[in-house]
């Protein structure tokens, strides 16, 4: 059962920019057919999907987010990474780092996939 | 853009059957998952692919998907099922949604 950690700063201040690091153990970021995800979830609210890397290193991003977000991955170290710039207090919420799974998908496949395991989960808030 | 929407709440007794609704434009043509939440937990994964249960997910959750509408049902709901319930589907490759949540409660 693969375990992932996220880890972060846990308070950031507006306009400036995050960085969060997930950390995978049993598996690999280059295993076929994965997606490792990075989703949030406000205090209270709902879950929103942020971005994905793929198991070939092709990335995919909320087209919502896309021009603020960098996913990106460290196959030596297996982690992959989140980057969000310009902060607001919207953007304060819990960073859940996921790993996306799509097992009959002979390419890249994130519209087939789903989450198979998640990370603790990171609160980040965005506050001067 | 693309949107999933379910009720924002759901009350079933103990022992009952719950069903909990997500629709969106098409959605019987996408794959959807469904997911767990407990206060202070992360998600879990309860269906995937519409109607399949990953290993360890108990009998009494099923799914479907047909039409504009994907439903996952609890038959024999029991106390320990109270938690927030999430609907996942992608439109495309950059569009990926989950409904809005939908809270279960047993009593």
């Amino acid at each position: 059962q693969v375990q992932m950690q996220e880890s972060g700063p846990g308070l950031v201040k507006p306009s400036e920019t995050l960085s969060l690091t997930c950390i995978v153990s049993d598996d690999s970021i280059s295993a076929n057919n994965c997606y490792w995800t990075w989703i949030r979830q406000p205090p209270g609210k709902g879950l929103e999907w942020i971005g994905s890397i793929s198991y070939t290193g092709k990335t995919y991003y909320n087209s919502s987010l896309k021009s603020r977000v960098t996913v990106s991955g460290d196959t030596s170290k297996n982690l992959f990474s989140l980057t969000v710039t310009s902060l607001t207090a919207a953007d304060s919420a819990v960073y859940y780092c996921a790993k996306g799974y799509a097992p009959a998908c002979g390419g890249d496949c994130l519209d087939e996939a789903y989450f198979e395991s998640w990370g603790q989960g990171s609160l980040v808030t965005v506050a001067s | 853009s693309f949107e999933l929407t379910q009720p924002p709440s759901v009350a079933v007794s103990p022992g009952q059957t719950a069903t909990i609704a997500c629709s969106g434009d098409r959605l019987g043509d996408k794959f959807v998952s469904w997911y767990q939440q407990k206060p202070g937990q992360s998600p879990v994964l309860v269906i995937y692919r519409d109607t399949k249960r990953p290993s360890g997910i108990p009998e009494r959750f099923s799914g479907s998907n047909s039409g504009n509408t994907a439903t996952l049902t609890i038959s024999g709901a029991q106390s320990l099922d109270e938690a927030d319930y999430y609907c996942l589907a992608w439109e495309s490759s950059s569009s990926g949604a989950f409904g809005g949540g939908t809270k279960v409660s047993v009593l």
